[in-house]
């Protein structure tokens, strides 16, 4: 296993579009994280899964973004309708939850929407 | 969740030991203290935690004193390469049923080290 993996690396999209990620974890990771960051600033928290179940969504997350991780495996980030705000680098972590906080991020996903 | 507070910015030369400081007052009992490194275009890599006292292993220590309300991540005999931001961050990571399943990421310290 080589970690984290997000596909693809680069999206450049024009406003108004759908786009989707997806986020390859460690394979006995049960827990997985999405993150955007933008210039400048650390990564900003989006939402988490523990194993298929989406536990907590930051309220930050508007109605046009989803997420899933239908078989607690792999998990995937849906942007609708996007908008040049939508423009950041989208980073997905996973970890194994055994009483401590060491989690494996991917190399990210960077979103250009023009 | 805890939050923290970490210096924006600081300058440092190579082979100097170099130690970032990070402030945590409500640190709860089962917290524990993460702190990632991240360069730019890539993500955050995890280099060490502790709960208290003195962590070290082969790139770098922390120290927590006794209060936890802070913590010290000390990189010794930094490189160019060492050039970074570097995040501090407080949780339990959601292992005693609370609401701290997420990682929260500050701003984080960048680090220059310049030749």
């Amino acid at each position: 296993d080589t970690g984290v993996s997000q596909d693809p690396r680069h999206k450049i999209t024009k406003r108004g579009q759908n786009v989707t990620f997806r986020c390859d974890p460690i394979s006995e990771h049960n827990r997985l994280y999405w993150y955007r960051q933008t210039l400048g600033q650390g990564p900003e928290f989006l939402t988490y899964f523990q194993n298929e179940a989406q536990l907590e969504k930051s309220r930050l997350l508007s109605d046009r973004f989803s997420a899933e991780r239908p078989k607690g495996s792999f998990s995937t980030l849906e942007i609708q309708r996007t908008e040049q705000g939508d423009s950041a680098m989208y980073l997905c972590a996973s970890t194994f939850v055994s009483g401590n906080t060491e989690a494996f991020f991917g190399q990210g996903t960077r979103l250009t929407v023009v | 969740l805890a939050k923290t507070t970490q210096p924006i910015s600081m300058d440092s030369y190579e082979g100097q030991e170099v130690n970032i400081t990070c402030s945590h007052n409500n640190i709860a009992t089962n917290d524990y203290i993460t702190w990632y490194q991240q360069f730019p275009s890539q993500g955050p890599r995890f280099i060490i935690q502790g709960y208290k006292t003195k962590v070290t292993n082969e790139v770098a220590s922390l120290f927590i004193p006794a209060d936890r309300k802070s913590s010290t991540l000390s990189l010794p005999r930094v490189s160019l390469s060492d050039t970074a931001v570097y995040y501090c961050l407080v949780g339990d990571g959601g292992n005693y049923g609370g609401s701290q399943g997420n990682l929260i990421f500050g701003k984080g310290t960048k680090l220059s080290v310049k030749p």
